[in-house]
């Protein structure tokens, strides 16, 4: 199947550092979805990548479309306090539909 | 606040019981589609539906049973419930037309005691 591998699985970070994270699967995506969840909250879409090699930036989120098209990578610079939670990538599943398959989560914890 | 309503917060119940979930999406989406979140599976996809008819379907289990209304809420129904149906169900919803972006409701919390 079509299987979401994300790391790191957690981090924890200083306020200000800038984070990395990337998803890997074994099957190539023609579309990638970042996601971020709080705790107790349904997942909020952070950014949305179509095309290989893209790079699309949402303050401070950037995300790329990696070029195999079989990664991405999520960005986060300067880190504050409330970039706290569980962040996934997602992908829609083939074989009809809009279905999304997500990520196994990277989860971010950020100190003070 | 994405636009997607979801009913109940909360939900607790014993084994063997059938409970009902709702979902309202955000005003325009046709597409509704139903999440199971628990700490083993992580979130995995069950079923769609588009404008009232039954698009995809994942590994949702026989016990379980979904519904899209002609005013495009959705009703999410689990029967006969076990231990292991404890989890987060989340609804989204999407217009399919802007991309397979989808937008979460703020989920369902059952517990099966």
């Amino acid at each position: 199947g079509q299987q979401l591998n994300q790391s790191p699985q957690s981090m924890f970070i200083q306020e200000g550092e800038d984070v990395s994270m990337n998803c890997t699967s074994s099957s190539i995506f023609n579309t990638w979805l970042w996601y971020k969840q709080d705790p107790g909250e349904g997942p909020v879409l952070l950014i949305a990548l179509y095309k290989a090699g893209e790079l699309t930036s949402n303050g401070r989120l950037t995300a790329q479309f990696g070029i195999t098209r079989k990664d991405s990578f999520l960005n986060i610079s300067a880190s504050i306090p409330s970039d706290v939670g569980i962040y996934f990538c997602a992908g829609p599943i083939t074989g009809g539909g809009n279905k999304l398959t997500f990520g196994t989560g990277t989860q971010l914890k950020v100190e003070l | 606040d994405s636009g997607v309503t979801q009913t109940p917060k909360h939900l607790i119940t014993a084994t063997g019981q059938r409970v009902t979930l709702r979902c309202s999406p955000r005003s325009g989406d046709l597409s509704v589609y139903w999440y199971q979140q628990s700490l083993d599976q992580g979130l995995q996809f069950l079923i769609q539906y588009y404008n009232g008819e039954e698009r995809a379907k994942g590994n949702i289990l026989e016990r379980f049973s979904a519904q899209q209304f002609p005013d495009l809420h959705s009703e999410l129904n689990l029967s006969s419930l076990e231990l292991g149906d404890s989890a987060l169900y989340f609804c989204a919803s999407s217009d399919r037309d802007r991309g397979p972006g989808q937008f979460f409701g703020p989920g369902t919390r059952l517990t099966v005691l």
